[in-house]
C-alpha cells in the first residue's frame, strides 16, 4: 500500500517566518502534486512536479521533488496571513489516481 | 468552462436514505475520479472512469456505493441506505488522459448523516 507521510501536521507561525512542509514516502510516484484547501472547499492545485530533483517556483513558495521521487517539500518565505490554510501532497500514478498525505494545517498570525 | 462543477454543495440526509451526487468535469477532460474526506484527513481516493469505464474501484466503496459515468461526461456517486460513518466532503476531480495530468477538483459535497 503506498503511502505518503505529511510533517508537520500543525504549524503556527507569526507573519515573515519561513516555513518548511515536508511528504514522504517509501514508494516512487510518477508525479508529486501540492494543494491548498480552504474550509468547506474542494483542494485547489498549486504545482506538480515528475522529475527526480524538480525544483519549481510560485512567487514566495519553493517546491521541490526528491531524486529518487519518493519525497517532496514545500518552502514558504516570509509567510503571510493570506498563506492560512490546509496544504497537502499527493502522489500521483499513471493512471492519475492520487494518493494524499494526512495534511498540514498552516495558521499564519498577523 | 469554468471548471469542475458539484451539486450539490451541501446534502443533510436520514440514515437509511438514499443520497445521490452528481459532478461535472472540465469538458475536455476524459478521467474522472471520486475522493472522500474527513474532517482533519487527506482525501481518499473512491474510484475513477475514463469515458465511461470505470477502471479502479477501492477497497472503501462498498455495496452501498455506486458510480456511472453513462456518456463520458457527468458523473454521478450513490450511497444506498446511509450510514453515519458516510458523512464526509465528497469530491470529484477531473484530468487529460496524458501521462502525469494535473488533476483539478470541484468544491465538493458536504454529505451530513443524521
Amino acid at each position: 500500500t503506498q503511502l505518503l507521510e505529511q510533517s508537520p501536521q500543525f504549524l503556527s507561525i507569526q507573519e515573515g517566518e519561513n516555513l518548511t512542509v515536508y511528504c514522504n514516502s517509501s514508494s516512487v510516484f510518477s508525479s508529486l502534486q501540492w494543494y491548498r484547501q480552504e474550509p468547506g472547499e474542494g483542494p485547489v492545485l498549486l504545482v506538480t512536479v515528475v522529475t527526480g530533483g524538480e525544483v519549481k517556483k510560485l512567487k514566495r513558495l519553493t517546491f521541490q521533488f526528491g531524486d529518487a521521487r519518493k519525497d517532496s517539500s514545500l518552502h514558504i518565505t516570509a509567510a503571510q496571513p493570506g498563506d492560512t490554510g490546509l496544504y497537502l501532497c499527493a502522489g500521483g500514478d499513471q493512471g492519475g489516481k492520487l494518493i494524499f498525505g494526512q495534511g498540514t494545517e498552516l495558521s499564519v498570525k498577523p | 468552462d469554468t471548471g469542475v462543477s458539484q451539486d450539490p454543495r451541501h446534502k443533510i440526509t436520514k440514515r437509511g436514505q438514499n443520497v445521490t451526487f452528481r459532478c461535472d468535469p472540465i469538458s475536455e477532460h476524459n478521467r474522472l475520479y471520486w475522493y472522500r474526506q474527513t474532517l482533519g484527513q487527506g482525501p481518499e481516493f473512491l474510484t475513477y472512469f475514463q469515458n465511461e469505464a470505470q477502471l479502479e474501484k477501492s477497497r472503501l466503496l462498498s455495496d452501498r456505493f455506486s458510480a456511472e459515468r453513462p456518456k463520458g461526461s457527468f458523473s454521478t456517486l450513490e450511497i444506498q441506505r446511509t450510514e453515519q460513518g458516510d458523512s464526509a466532503m465528497y469530491l470529484c476531480a477531473s484530468s487529460s488522459a496524458r501521462d502525469n495530468a494535473e488533476a483539478f477538483f470541484g468544491q465538493g459535497t458536504r454529505l451530513t448523516v443524521v
